[in-house]
């Protein structure tokens, strides 16, 4: 079954620095997004991304981060400049078309911002 | 604005055994989606289960089942014959069923933690 791959499972970062999370999504899938999961907590909705564009985002998606699908098969995560409360763990998720579609998560990467 | 309440930070359940897990959400739509998503200790998403709001009938997968009581905007999950394998965090989701409103983002409870003991 296809799946959905992020890489890299963990990334060490200093903070300040500028990071890039990778997702590939499943092929055939039109709706993609970004989840935040801080250690202990819940799961938080960063941004949906469609047709090329971002369709929604939430309040923690602030100007430090931009996502973009440049070659029509990686969906990347962009934190410009991070901050040790970026630590968490990155979702990528995917599905088909339609809202009946559930969603298909990868399996995640882990930032540590030092 | 939607909410989705896990009620139980912790379970616990023998194996072989049945627990439920407990949901409820706070919503003014009639029509929307909910999901039972698992995730063991690797941290990946699992689907469980999910149950279309139009749908009376409860969703069942194998061993997991739902009772999804929409007046009372209640979702708990039913895991019977409980496995080891079936020890993780699992998180009650709600999307909303409007393609206009919110694109299909997921809105998670805050999780709870079963625990099966052999």
């Amino acid at each position: 079954e296809p799946e959905v791959t992020q890489t890299p499972s963990h990334q060490v970062t200093q903070m300040g620095q500028e990071v890039i999370l990778r997702c590939v999504p499943i092929s055939n899938h039109l709706y993609f997004y970004w989840y935040r999961q801080i250690l202990g907590q819940k799961v938080e909705f960063l941004v949906s991304f469609y047709n090329n564009e971002i369709s929604e985002k939430s309040e923690i998606f602030d100007d430090q981060f931009s996502v973009e699908r440049p070659d029509g098969s990686n969906f990347t995560l962009k934190i410009r400049s991070t901050k040790l409360e970026d630590s968490a763990m990155y979702f990528c998720a995917s599905i088909k078309d339609g809202l009946n579609s559930p969603l298909h998560f990868g399996n995640g990467t882990r930032l540590t911002v030092t | 604005a939607q909410t989705v309440t896990q009620s139980q930070p912790e379970m616990s359940v023998q194996e072989a055994e049945t627990v439920t897990l407990s949901c409820t959400y706070d919503t003014s739509e009639s029509d929307y989606y909910l999901f039972w998503y698992k995730q063991p200790p690797s941290r990946q998403m699992i689907l469980v289960i999910r149950q279309e709001a139009y749908k009376q009938q409860n969703a069942t997968e194998n061993r997991f089942s739902v009772n999804f009581q929409k007046a009372a905007k209640s979702f708990s999950l039913k895991i019977s014959d409980s496995q080891l394998g079936d020890a993780a965090m699992y998180f009650c989701a709600y999307r909303s069923g409007d393609y206009g409103g919110s694109q299909g983002n997921l809105i998670f409870g805050k999780g709870t933690k079963l625990s099966v003991k052999p």
